[in-house]
């Protein structure tokens, strides 16, 4: 069983589309998280959700947002897509702190490409 | 500012070599250091490092933290070309009341040459 999943694995859109990435745990974590990996594979925190509240955003364009319907569940949204955006977007979760390894674990990627 | 740096970026050496990955870090509330694996998909864990001086070892692969200098090394021995990848240092900084919050460094590309 994949402990964390995204999909798409692959996606390709036009400039000005809006899209999302959906991401799902199994491993009853508190915490989930939103990475960006650019060209040069520098990975980059987004997001992190902890128990569906945001705790960090870091400073990304308010054009990405992080929705969480509920634990298992953290989708990234994207509004009006820039050239700059085409990477490999990475979930990720994290149990809470006190709840054992810290250790995150990763999803397979989603390579973003806008044209 | 809190933030990890790694060196070398990038490194090329030839199969059997021994090759060293460091990683420094300013992080308040400083819980532990982990190294990662990054291949062509997803990072994949290999170290958790909590206390200083005692090394963690998984075959060819050790690491060990210093917490008064504040770095970590990844030693690989004997390296073979399925070691190539992006090895990623992250720091976990606990956030009292909240969860973890996770600072990466940038990674060294290691390339094993046969």
């Amino acid at each position: 069983d994949t402990a964390v999943s995204q999909t798409p694995k692959y996606l390709v859109t036009q400039m000005g589309n809006d899209k999302s990435i959906k991401c799902e745990q199994n491993l009853g974590h508190d915490t989930m998280y939103w990475y960006k990996q650019d060209s040069k594979k520098f990975l980059k925190i987004m997001f992190s959700y902890n128990n569906k509240e945001l705790i960090i955003n870091e400073t990304v364009p308010n054009r990405f947002s992080p929705k969480s319907p509920d634990k298992a569940h953290l989708n990234l949204h994207i509004n009006s897509l820039e050239l700059g955006d085409s990477a490999v977007y990475f979930c990720a979760s994290s149990p809470r702190v006190g709840q054992g390894h810290n250790e995150q674990f990763f999803g397979p990627g989603t390579r973003l490409t806008v044209l | 500012e809190d933030k990890v740096v790694q060196s070398p970026l990038s490194l090329v050496v030839h199969e059997g070599d021994t090759v060293t990955l460091n990683c420094s870090y300013e992080v308040t509330n400083f819980r532990s250091l982990l190294w990662y694996k990054q291949e062509k998909k997803a990072p994949t864990f290999l170290f958790m490092l909590t206390s200083s001086g005692i090394e963690k070892k998984s075959g060819r692969l050790s690491s060990i933290l210093d917490k008064k200098e504040l770095f970590s090394i990844l030693n690989i021995t004997a390296t073979q070309t399925g070691d190539s990848a992006i090895y990623l240092c992250a720091v976990v900084q606990v956030r009292p009341g909240s969860g973890n919050q996770f600072y990466f460094g940038t990674g060294t590309s290691l390339t094993v040459i046969p």
